[in-house]
Parts: C-alpha cells; sequence; structure tokens
C-alpha cells in the first residue's frame, strides 16, 4: 500500500509530557500538511511543507508545537509540554504540486488520536 | 475569509433511498472545491472534487456532485444509498496552499 501512513494510531500521555508524532507521505508527494481535529468538528490547517521547506504554520500552532521534514519525506510533529485541550486527532495529507499536478488535492492518512489525561 | 457551510449535522436516510448533503460555501473567486469521507476513526478519503469545466461531476461509490455559482453551493448526492455509506462527510474548499472545511455531516442508514 502506498498511502499515507501515520505512527502512532492512538497516544494517551499525562499533561506535561511530550508527544511525537510521524507521517509517511505518499512518496511521489512534495507536499505534506499536519490538520487537527476535534471531536464534531472538520480539520483544522495547522501547518505544511514543500519538501524540507515549512512554508506556512497556523495561529493554531502555538509554540509547544513544532513540526519537521528534514529529508523531505517523513515529517514529525512534536507536542511539548501537553495540555487536556490538545487532545484531538492529527491528521496528515500529502500532495503533489507543479505543473499538471491537480491543485489541493490531498490524501489523508488514518491520523494520531492524542488523549492528554 | 472563506468558510465552508455544512447545514446538516446529521441526517438519516433509509437503504435504497437517494441523499443529498448540502454545502455552501463563501468565496469570491471560482474555489476549488472537494467532498470527503470519515469512516469512524479513520482519516478522510477522496470521494471527488471540483476545478472548473462541467459543474456535475462525478466521484467515487456513486457519489456525485453540483457546482452552482449561483448559489454558492456544492451539494453531494447519490440516488440509493447503502448501509456502507454510513459515515461522516466533509465540504471542503481549497485557496492559499490548504483545505478549508466544513463541520461536516454525519450520515446514518437505516436498513
Amino acid at each position: 500500500d502506498t498511502g499515507v501512513s501515520q505512527n502512532p494510531r492512538h497516544k494517551i500521555t499525562k499533561r506535561g509530557q511530550n508527544v511525537t508524532f510521524r507521517c509517511d507521505p505518499i512518496s511521489e508527494h512534495n507536499r505534506l500538511y499536519w490538520y487537527r481535529q476535534t471531536l464534531g468538528q472538520g480539520p483544522e490547517f495547522l501547518t505544511y511543507f514543500q519538501n524540507e521547506a515549512q512554508l506556512e504554520k497556523s495561529r493554531l500552532l502555538s509554540d509547544r508545537f513544532s513540526a519537521e521534514r528534514p529529508k523531505g519525506s517523513f515529517s514529525t510533529l512534536e507536542i511539548q509540554r501537553t495540555e487536556q485541550g490538545d487532545s484531538a486527532m492529527y491528521l496528515c495529507a500529502s500532495s503533489q504540486s507543479g505543473a499538471g499536478a491537480p491543485r489541493y488535492e490531498q490524501y489523508f492518512g488514518p491520523g494520531t488520536r492524542l488523549t492528554v489525561t | 475569509a472563506q468558510s465552508v457551510t455544512q447545514p446538516d449535522i446529521h441526517i438519516t436516510v433509509s437503504e435504497g433511498a437517494s441523499l443529498e448533503l448540502r454545502c455552501n460555501y463563501s468565496y469570491g473567486a471560482t474555489p476549488y472545491l472537494f467532498w470527503y469521507v470519515q469512516s469512524p476513526g479513520q482519516g478522510l478519503q477522496l470521494l471527488l472534487k471540483y476545478f472548473s469545466g462541467d459543474t456535475l461531476v462525478q466521484g467515487i461509490k456513486g457519489f456525485e456532485a453540483e457546482f452552482k455559482r449561483s448559489q454558492s453551493s456544492f451539494n453531494l448526492r447519490k440516488p440509493s444509498v447503502h448501509w456502507s455509506d454510513a459515515a461522516e462527510y466533509f465540504c471542503a474548499v481549497g485557496r492559499g496552499n490548504k483545505l478549508t472545511f466544513g463541520t461536516g455531516t454525519q450520515l446514518k442508514v437505516e436498513l
């Protein structure tokens, strides 16, 4: 299967702990996105990368959040000093950009569900 | 600012009945429009998309959607719903390198 994969699928942590999630995009996709989805809401954009460059960050992405894509392939999203309000599903998506590529056509992974106790 | 409105939070239909899920957007130019489906605990699967051209677009799983500029709508339809269609459906608009989603419509299918 060459879809977007995310690990772990579930994470339970105590308030104040740090957590890190990983996303592996579709191999030929050069763009990678992170979204957050809370109960009863649609996904909300957090940040995106084109290759290894982080090109945009949402105001939702507080200083406790950091994302990297060091070699332009997989990406990690780290949350430091977790708070109960961070409990959500964190979704990763990837897409292809460039001439001829379908704009905005993003493919999503299964998500990582974070529960902060 | 762009926004996406899905006015129906929950919809229940009988298996075999037709389905229409509503989506309205506010955006100045012709938007890039999408419908995604999400099964419980899963990520989002792309059902269909509209960029330009024919305003009636076909997607996977027998779904279609119609873009109506005059009504700023992009409603999702299916002529005959199957029990496996029970899921949450999200409409989204693409602009500025990201997608903006509506709050979703939860579809329940009665057997």
